[in-house]
This record gives C-alpha cells, sequence and structure tokens, in this order.
C-alpha cells in the first residue's frame, strides 16, 4: 500500500539521550518534510529535502539534524534531547517541492515525549 | 513576518453549513491549501485555490481572494464524522507551507 510510514508511534526519552525518528515513503516522491506539532500552534517546519542528497532548514531546525542518502528515506535526529523537544511529530512528501500545486502527504506521526 | 490566523473553534448542527475563515500574511504566495485532521491522526489533503474564486469538491468549498489575504472553506449538509481540525496552509515564495493553528470544529446533533 503506498504511503508514508513512521516509526515509532510513540516513545518516552530521558532528556540528553539520542533518538532518531524514521520517516519512510513508497510514492517516488522527491521532496520530504519534517514538522512538529504543538498544542495551539499550527505545523512548523523542521527540515526538509527537494530530492535524495540535498537537505535544507525550515523553521524550528535547531536541536535537529536530518539526512536523505536516498529516494525513500527520510530519518530525523535529536542529538541530546530536552524537555521543550516534546511534541507530535509528522512525516510528510510531495512529488516536486518546488512547485506551487505540490500537494503534501503526511505520515501518521511519532509522539514523542522527553522527561 | 509570516502570519495565518484561523478561529480556534467553532460549532455547528448537524445538516447546517459552516464556513471557516483564514487570513494571511506572508513573504509570496504560490497558493492556500486546507486540510482536515482528526484527533490524534494525521492531517488529510482538502482542497487548493491558487486564483481568486471558489473551488468545489462535494459537500466542501473554498474561496480565496487574494486581494484581501483572505480564504474560507464552506462545509454544507454538517456529517458528524465532519467533527475535526481544519487547517489552513499558504505556500510561500520558497514553496514552504507556512500553517494556522487549525480551527476545531465541533458539530453537535
Amino acid at each position: 500500500i503506498a504511503g508514508i510510514t513512521q516509526a515509532p508511534t510513540s516513545q518516552i526519552l530521558a532528556a540528553g539521550r539520542r533518538m532518531t525518528l524514521r520517516c519512510t515513503q513508497d510514492m517516488r516522491h522527491n521532496a520530504m518534510y519534517w514538522y512538529r506539532q504543538d498544542l495551539g500552534l499550527g505545523l512548523r517546519l523542521i527540515h526538509y529535502s527537494n530530492t535524495a542528497g540535498t537537505t535544507g532548514k525550515g523553521e524550528v531546525p535547531d536541536g535537529y539534524s536530518v539526512s536523505r542518502a536516498n529516494t525513500d528515506d527520510f530519518p530525523l535526529t535529536l542529538a541530546s534531547a530536552v524537555p521543550s523537544q516534546t511534541s507530535v511529530y509528522f512525516c510528510a512528501s510531495s512529488l516536486y517541492g518546488t512547485s506551487g500545486t505540490d500537494t503534501q502527504y503526511f505520515g501518521p506521526g511519532t509522539r514523542l515525549t522527553v522527561l | 513576518g509570516q502570519n495565518i490566523d484561523q478561529p480556534t473553534e467553532m460549532t455547528a448542527t448537524e445538516g447546517a453549513i459552516v464556513q471557516i475563515n483564514c487570513t494571511y500574511q506572508t513573504s509570496g504566495f504560490n497558493g492556500l491549501f486546507w486540510y482536515q485532521q482528526h484527533a490524534g491522526e494525521a492531517p488529510t489533503f482538502l482542497s487548493y485555490n491558487v486564483l481568486d474564486g471558489l473551488e468545489e469538491k462535494g459537500r466542501f468549498s473554498s474561496f480565496l481572494s487574494r486581494s484581501k489575504g483572505y480564504s474560507y472553506l464552506l462545509l454544507k449538509e454538517l456529517q458528524m464524522k465532519d467533527s475535526a481540525s481544519y487547517l489552513c496552509a499558504v505556500m510561500n515564495s520558497n514553496y514552504q507551507l507556512i500553517w494556522g493553528a487549525g480551527t476545531k470544529l465541533i458539530i453537535k446533533p
């Protein structure tokens, strides 16, 4: 079934620990995105990638890193988690990344709690 | 700065019509999107407007006025399953989506 998968579904993490959130899509989309969603705020872009091998910073990149070794996978790493990174993380993908008609499709999300 | 404003919460009755407004100020404009998000789930795409006017898609319609920086989503014949948050997002000149905080729509029988 075509779509985006994320893992884990949820995670409780001790502050200071390293964590990688996984995202895989099988739609052969060029562009992928990581957002965080917090209560009362809109989705905020963390990092994005318009094609394999390239990445860019979004609105809130500090404390996060990404890589895009191939078309399908776009992992997000928290090098040393802090409580303010408690959030729901959504991965998304779109066909082009540089087109106004480009619709983004979302994965099911990862709920992360940092204690 | 870039800003998307929409009401926090709205309540409507099953079978009725509701209009959810969105105003925006962004650096450039490459289209406006509406998404639906049920509690605990991912956002799903509803509609896209890039030209002024109304786009109709079944029970849902979306309107855009670029000169006023304004859009609305119109939901007709409301059903209980329409209870969800509705997210307005604008694609800016960098082809990045700027998101509103969402409008939680509560449908009462």
